[in-house]
């Protein structure tokens, strides 16, 4: 079955630095690779999502990149807030579809002031 | 106000018990699943089930038991064959989105967590 691997497992950055996670993935026909945030005592919620199609998406301060080849996805904040700190997770499908949805381990993100 | 709620939030289950989580959506999606989350294991999927009346094993199906009668409803027992069954646990949903087409979001509820005594 696939296998994500998710680093670092912590990370701590100053308020207004970039912060990236890293995401590698182990299944080559996996298609679809989203990225959710759980904040502190919340449920987790999609903060951003791609497919195979594309290399890269951005949404305001956040993006993410793809690559293939290498078979790993990454997660770039710019002008990290305090109100990023949270657990992201990555996660990876077959078929584009939630239900063979693998899971990272998550990256605890801390910005600090 | 449409979304998925889980009770009870807390639960604490004596050794041998078997205890039921419930939970239900009113998005009127096909899809419910649920995770078990771990510290520093991420989400690790349980059950899920695409339609009413159907549902399939996860990664982790051991010690656990579903059912889909309804397609607002996914409750999730907890049995006692379920080794070691503390831990936080996650239902969700997704299904088709008017405007986006969409079917890989997981709407999440606030979880329930379990305690083994």
């Amino acid at each position: 079955g696939e296998n994500v691997e998710q680093h670092p497992s912590t990370l701590s950055v100053q308020e207004g630095d970039s912060a990236v996670i890293k995401c590698t993935y182990s299944d080559s026909a996996s298609n679809y690779f989203p990225w959710y945030k759980q904040e502190l005592g919340k449920r987790p919620q999609l903060i951003i999502d791609i497919r195979s199609n594309v290399g890269e998406k951005k949404d305001q301060r956040i993006a993410v990149t793809l690559n293939k080849t290498a078979k790993h996805f990454s997660l770039h904040i710019t002008e990290t807030q305090p109100e990023d700190s949270a657990v992201y997770f990555c996660a990876a499908s077959i078929g584009g579809t939630a239900s063979k949805l693998t899971f990272g381990t998550g990256t605890r993100l801390q910005v600090t002031l | 106000d449409g979304g998925i709620t889980q009770s009870p939030k807390y639960l604490f289950r004596k050794e041998g018990q078997n205890v039921t989580l419930s939970c239900e959506q009113n998005l009127n999606h096909d899809a419910m699943y649920w995770y078990r989350q771990d510290p520093g294991q991420g989400l690790r999927l349980i059950y899920y089930s695409q339609i009413v009346n159907d549902f399939q094993k996860g990664d982790i199906a051991e010690g656990y038991s579903v059912s889909r009668e309804k397609k607002e409803s996914f409750p999730l027992t907890v049995t006692s064959a379920q080794k070691n069954p503390t831990a936080f646990y996650l239902c969700a949903s997704s299904g088709w989105r008017l405007g986006t087409g969409n079917t890989g979001e997981l709407f999440f509820g606030e979880g329930s967590r379990l305690t083994v005594l």
